[in-house]
């Protein structure tokens, strides 16, 4: 089967850095995505790498290995904006090439003052 | 403004009957997609779409339908024969162009069904 493990809740203060792993067992992958979902909202697209390493988006940082199927997500200066839930997702395609998302569970992330 | 809209954001059934969420967007997407969340949970994909005319059964199709008559619009419909119908369920859209990967999402629809 396919799956994506990722810790269920994380928690830290304000100005930390929090890193969210994500080990993921799927067939057909093209990457690996990160989302951010605020309670009752949609999710919105952090990042996204398609090759092994680092990519950086400001305060964000996205790594992947493939070749230990494992993947990360970098939050600096922890904000209390950044209180959301963070969603890993393979991309990955069927026997018919038709591409979608496997999603994670999502990990819940609380910034303390 | 490009985007995708849902209608209605909450919406209230009787058990037994048959009701049809809308998803329309206008960033020229060719892929949309439907999922389900619960709380607590990830994203559980429903049915998508690559073209018009064409759609492919996800991971929890049993109880719902859609159609793809136009390229802007991928209505769902969620039928009586679904027996957990009440979550949140989000559309979404990509394209399918060969550097794409992010799938945008619209505001979603909160369905309860008592």
């Amino acid at each position: 089967g396919q799956s994506l493990e990722q810790p269920s809740e994380v928690t830290a203060v304000e100005g930390a850095i929090v890193q969210i792993n994500c080990t993921y067992q799927t067939s057909g992958f093209y990457g690996l995505s990160w989302y951010q979902q605020h309670d009752g909202g949609a999710p919105t697209f952090l990042s996204y790498n398609g090759l092994d390493g680092l990519e950086e988006t400001g305060r964000f940082s996205s790594f992947l290995s493939r070749s230990d199927s494992y993947g990360y997500l970098l939050l600096q200066e922890l904000q209390m904006k950044d209180s959301a839930s963070y969603f890993c997702a393979v991309r990955t395609f069927n026997a018919g090439n038709n591409r979608k998302l496997i999603w994670g569970l999502g990990t819940s992330l609380a910034v303390n003052p | 403004d490009g985007g995708i809209t849902q209608s209605p954001k909450y919406l209230f059934r009787k058990e037994g009957q048959n009701v049809t969420l809308s998803c329309e967007q206008n960033l020229n997407h060719d892929a949309m997609y439907w999922y389900r969340q619960d709380p607590g949970q990830g994203l559980r994909l429903i049915y998508y779409s690559q073209i018009v005319n064409d759609f492919q059964k996800g991971d929890i199709a049993e109880g719902y339908s859609v159609s793809r008559e136009k390229k802007e619009s991928f209505p769902l419909t969620v039928t009586s024969a679904q027996k957990n119908p009440t979550a949140f369920y989000l559309c979404a859209s990509s394209s399918t162009s060969g550097s794409s990967y992010e799938q945008y999402f619209g505001p979603g629809t909160r369905l309860t069904v008592t």
